[in-house]
């Protein structure tokens, strides 16, 4: 069964500092891996969307990274904004066995931001 | 968000009433998704459409059906609510298929089935 397993699964920082949240998953074959941002009574946000052959990608201080081999990804978020406070989904997209395809979701990681 | 419009935005019945929720879009965008999102799961395919009148199933489809008259609506109707669909559901729409294209999602309809 597809998994998508995502770590911590809350977290609090201080604002201004980094953090890293881990996505593994367990997918196979692997079509494409995104990050979502999905504020408290809103729809999920695309930050980010990365095929297998990309190993990182930006958008402005989130940064995401993809280890197809190991079928890990990290989102780093630099310089923490209290704006940052939100839920944070990895996704990823996958064939699957016997045909058709699936969008699988991780639990997400509910990070907060403090003074 | 995209142009995307849910509604109703929240929403409480009865257990064993229809309800039907809406989405609403003004991007003109083929495909079509609903989704629930519940505690500790991600979130989960209810049904998509891919034009208007062409629907299919996703993981989670008992006890909810679709439809989709006209490219701007997709219509999720519940025919006989129970407490297990108390749920947020979530439009979410695409220019081509999901897995390959970006997806934009609505804000989201609350339904609680009491």
């Amino acid at each position: 069964k597809n998994q998508v397993e995502q770590s911590p699964q809350s977290l609090i920082i201080l604002e201004g500092k980094n953090c890293t949240l881990q996505c593994n998953y367990t997918v196979s074959p692997f079509s494409n891996l995104r990050w979502y941002k999905q504020d408290t009574g809103r729809g999920p946000v695309s930050l980010t969307i990365m095929t297998f052959s990309e190993n990182t990608k930006s958008n402005g201080r989130y940064t995401a990274t993809l280890d197809a081999d190991t079928k890990q990804s990290s989102l780093h978020i630099t310089a923490s904004q209290l704006s940052d406070s939100a839920s944070y989904i990895c996704v990823v997209s996958a064939v699957l066995t016997g045909g058709g395809n699936k969008l699988t979701f991780g639990t997400g990681t509910q990070l907060k931001v403090e003074l | 968000d995209a142009g995307i419009t849910q509604s109703p935005r929240h929403k409480v019945t009865e257990t064993g009433t229809p309800v039907t929720l809406r989405c609403h879009q003004t991007e003109n965008h083929r495909y079509m998704y609903w989704y629930r999102q519940d505690p500790g799961h991600g979130l989960r395919l209810i049904h998509y459409s891919y034009g208007v009148k062409d629907t299919d199933k996703g993981e989670v489809s008992d006890g909810y059906s679709v439809s989709r008259s006209k490219t701007e609506d997709f219509l999720l109707t519940l025919e006989s609510a129970t407490s297990s669909q108390t749920s947020v559901y979530f439009c979410a729409i695409s220019s081509g298929h999901i897995m390959n294209t970006e997806a934009f999602f609505g804000q989201g309809t609350r339904l609680t089935v009491v």
